[in-house]
């Protein structure tokens, strides 16, 4: 079964630095897709980025970037130029590729972006 | 617009009832999927279903109930069963298929279930 982990509750990051949240996940499967959702206090979730896993590049939108690291099963999240609005919880996500479509979620990072 | 609606916004249910949360979607999606959210728990699955009148138990099952009768619908029902079933629910729907790329999870607005 598939597990993702991500190892910090919380944190914490200025205004206009950049934070990197961390996730891993274990897996056997070689064909997979990642995603880091974002959920603000309204509670909507929000994609923020994702990533196939068969791409070697890492992906970027905008300020969010991944570092995709496939052998060692790890995903961080780094968010530059961090902007009060950011301020949210983060969950990483795993999803199977070609087979049982189940969506696994982490237990979530809530960042608290300051003034 | 195309989306995935939950409803309602707020429930409440009194101990021992069963009580139905919806979920319909626009977005022709084949897999949908409810999850329980807690403080600290993140999102936990309840169920998923990937095609009609199909459907398999996540890691939470225990006390609920689904259907899938239509490609557009996915009610999730909280059992009597269901020992401690106050928490908000968001139920998601995605593509799927070894054909599908750019796939990605679209979600409702979650229903805040409180026992009273």
């Amino acid at each position: 079964a598939q597990t993702v982990t991500q190892s910090q509750p919380e944190m914490s990051v200025q205004e206009a630095e950049t934070v990197t949240l961390s996730c891993t996940y274990d897996t056997s499967e070689n064909n997979y897709y990642l995603f880091w959702y974002k959920q603000p206090p309204s509670r909507q979730m929000i994609l923020v980025i994702r990533q196939e896993a068969y791409k070697q590049q890492n992906a970027t939108e905008n300020r969010f970037s991944v570092n995709f690291q496939k052998a060692a099963k790890s995903f961080s999240l780094k968010i530059s130029d961090s902007q009060l609005g950011d301020t949210a919880m983060y969950f990483c996500a795993f999803m199977r590729w070609g087979g049982s479509e189940k969506l696994v979620f982490g237990k979530g990072t809530k960042l608290t972006v300051n003034p | 617009d195309g989306g995935i609606t939950q409803s309602p916004k707020y429930l409440f249910r009194k101990e021992g009832q069963n009580v139905t949360l919806s979920c319909e979607q626009n977005l022709n999606h084949d897999a949908m999927y409810w999850y329980r959210q807690d403080p600290g728990q993140g999102l936990r699955l309840i169920y998923y279903s990937q095609i009609v009148n199909d459907f398999q138990k996540g890691d939470i099952a225990e006390g609920y109930s689904v259907s899938r009768e239509k490609k557009e619908s996915f009610p999730l029902t909280v059992t009597s069963a269901q020992k401690n079933p106050t928490a908000f629910y968001l139920c998601a729907s995605s593509s799927t298929g070894p054909s599908i790329m750019n796939t990605e999870a679209f979600f409702g607005q979650g229903t805040r279930l409180t026992v009273v």
